[in-house]
């Protein structure tokens, strides 16, 4: 059976420090992978999919990135954390868009 | 801008009743509608979905109708119960797309 693993669960960082959350799935291959954001008000917010490996797309101009070094593996980075980063930082797999998303347990990040 | 609009943030109803969840899109070009429910601090979990050439999709006591003139789409929960407090989420994609984006969500409270 597949399962998505993301972590960390928790996270505190001081504005300006870097981010690395990562996410992986196992127990299938080629799968389409989103990060998501969950901010006050804003619903999930679709940040960053992937379709493949080294194809990232963007959705949002933001001080954040996603990289897909291997086909289960995506991670969402920043260089210098804002105020404004804080959320809930979902990953979600799915074989297709038009298949059911799985999503992990999400990142609860406050930068402080 | 909003390609999926969740109007009612809130909506609270009695045990046994009637829930009903409501969703607005703005391209006609989706072809795909989905209904997560997500508990705080977790992941969504796929709830139901919805093809474009249907119009009625029934799982239990959900249900999902499509209304594509509207554009408009609604979960229905018969009959409500307490553990169906949550926050819905619907969301969307379109044949040829693999993005999958989310509305606002609505949180359902259903009191015994």
């Amino acid at each position: 059976s597949q399962t998505i693993h993301q972590w960390p669960a928790t996270l505190v960082q001081p504005v300006g420090s870097p981010l690395s959350l990562e996410c992986t799935v196992e127990g299938t291959s080629n799968p389409n992978l989103y990060w998501y954001r969950q901010a006050a008000g804003r619903g999930l917010q679709l940040l960053f999919y992937s379709v493949g490996i080294g194809q990232i797309s963007s959705e949002v101009p933001q001080n954040l990135s996603a990289s897909r070094p291997q086909d289960r593996q995506f991670i969402l980075s920043s260089k210098k954390l804002l105020l404004s980063d804080s959320g809930f930082y979902l990953c979600a797999w799915s074989a297709g868009a038009r298949d059911i998303a799985f999503f992990g347990q999400g990142t609860r990040l406050t930068v402080v | 801008d909003q390609q999926v609009k969740q109007n009612s943030p809130s909506l609270s109803v009695q045990e046994g009743r009637i829930s009903i969840l409501n969703c607005d899109y703005t391209n006609s070009m989706f072809d795909y509608f989905l209904w997560y429910k997500k508990y705080p601090a977790e992941g969504p979990t796929f709830l139901i979905s919805i093809s474009s050439i249907k119009d009625k999709n029934e799982d239990g006591r959900f249900t999902v109708f499509l209304n594509k003139s509207a554009k408009h789409l609604s979960l229905h929960i018969v009959p409500s119960q307490p553990g169906d407090s949550a926050v819905y989420f619907c969301a969307v994609t379109q044949g040829g797309s693999e993005k999958l984006v989310f509305g606002k969500g609505t949180k359902l409270t259903v009191n015994p």
